[in-house]
This record gives structure tokens, C-alpha cells and sequence, in this order.
């Protein structure tokens, strides 16, 4: 009973460097999301996904590409990486917009 | 546009004692509303929802929320504080508006201690 699957756990990145954030879900969820987790901010929307295909952009997107070539998947990408980027990023999935988020268990993300 | 306040970033209770935390929200339309918990270095799990059914909400663990219009709040509580009960708690929001409709809109969490 996997749900949201995020790969990797843990990474260190260089300032400039590029990288790509994996999530699947196995519940057959339309709805994908994409989210950084920072001290004191909450969760903070990146881009989501309302099926395959597509794709639009949350409340910070700024940064990051997104891609949802197959229903299960749905890419975090970080194209430059900068030191502001340092977060965990939580994957989620529902089944329907306004029904529960299923979440992963995180991305700890590091920029030196 | 919707949003969410929890008051109190860190709430220190003993163990037995009454769990009390606090959500308000601000919303136009009747509102869906979650609860969620976070362990440390996991993801979020979801407490309980309030979809316009019944006023007081039943989730896991023992906890309960209860919506009131009136003073647009969906506090969660539970009677007896266990040790395991230390987490940090997310209210939540389902936004209406726009493109991001059906988004959540998250508050920025309440970090539960418990105290033998």
C-alpha cells in the first residue's frame, strides 16, 4: 500500500545546478500538487496538475518546472538551483478537487 | 479569496490535559475545511474534514473539530493529551476561486508539544 512515492529523500545541490523530483501514486488520482515546506511558512503551493497532460502554476512557481507526461507521475523540476530553493517539497494526490490530500513523505532539499 | 489563521505557532500542553488548537477562516462560500498532522521527518496525514455535514467533526486519534459559522472557526481538540500527540497540526482551506479552485489553502501550523 505505497500511496505517494517521493524520490529522492535527501539531497545536496550546488548553486547552479539542476535536478528533477520524482513523485508516483498508485490510487489512480487525477489530482497532483506540488508543495515547499519552509519554518514558519506552512505549505506553499508550487504547480499542480488536474490530469494528464497538464499542468498550472500555484502560488510559487517561480523557479520550477513541472511536467505530468503519465497520470501516476508528476515532475518537480528545478531548473538553476539557488540557495532560496532549500525546503522540503511534499508531493500530494487526491482524487478529486476539495477531497483529502494524500501526501508523500517529503524531499529535503539542500543549495549550497 | 480564502484563508486560514492558526493562532499559536507553539502550544505546550501536559500529558491528560485538554488539546486546544485554533483555526479561523475566512470564506464567502461555505467552506470545506481539513485538519492535518504532520509527524516529525514525515509526510502530512489527514485528522478529519468538514464537508457541510454535521457541525462537529470525528477523526483519528480522538480528536474532534467543530465548525462554527458564526465565529468562522474549526478549532481542534481532544480531551486527553498523549505523548504521541506531539506534532505539528495544519488547518486547511479548500480555495474557490479562480484557476486554483479546489486548491488547499494550508495555515502555517501549530507545533503541539506534550509534557510528561
Amino acid at each position: 500500500n505505497a500511496g505517494v512515492t517521493q524520490t529522492p529523500k535527501f539531497r545536496v545541490l550546488k548553486t547552479g545546478q539542476s535536478m528533477t523530483l520524482l513523485c508516483a501514486q498508485d490510487m489512480n488520482h487525477e489530482y497532483m500538487y506540488w508543495y515547499r515546506q519552509d519554518p514558519g511558512m506552512g505549505l506553499r503551493l508550487i504547480h499542480y496538475s488536474v490530469g494528464e497532460g497538464t499542468t498550472a502554476k500555484g502560488e510559487v512557481p517561480d523557479g520550477y518546472n513541472v511536467s505530468r507526461l503519465k497520470k501516476q507521475n508528476f515532475l518537480l523540476g528545478l531548473e538553476s538551483a539557488a540557495p532560496s530553493q532549500t525546503s522540503v517539497y511534499f508531493c500530494a494526490s487526491s482524487g478529486d478537487r476539495g477531497q483529502p490530500q494524500h501526501f508523500g513523505d517529503g524531499t529535503r532539499l539542500s543549495i549550497l | 479569496a480564502q484563508s486560514v489563521t492558526q493562532l499559536g505557532s507553539h502550544v505546550s500542553v501536559s500529558e491528560g490535559a485538554l488539546v486546544l488548537l485554533r483555526c479561523n477562516y475566512s470564506s464567502s462560500v461555505p467552506p470545506y475545511l481539513f485538519w492535518y498532522v504532520q509527524y516529525p521527518n514525515q509526510g502530512l496525514q489527514l485528522l478529519l474534514k468538514y464537508t457541510s455535514a454535521a457541525t462537529l467533526v470525528k477523526g483519528i486519534n480522538g480528536f474532534e473539530a467543530e465548525f462554527k459559522k458564526s465565529e468562522t472557526s474549526f478549532h481542534l481538540t481532544k480531551p486527553s493529551a498523549h505523548m504521541s500527540d506531539a506534532a505539528e497540526y495544519f488547518c486547511a482551506v479548500r480555495s474557490y476561486y479562480g484557476g486554483s479552485q479546489g486548491n488547499l489553502i494550508f495555515g502555517k501550523g501549530t507545533k503541539l508539544s506534550v509534557k510528561p
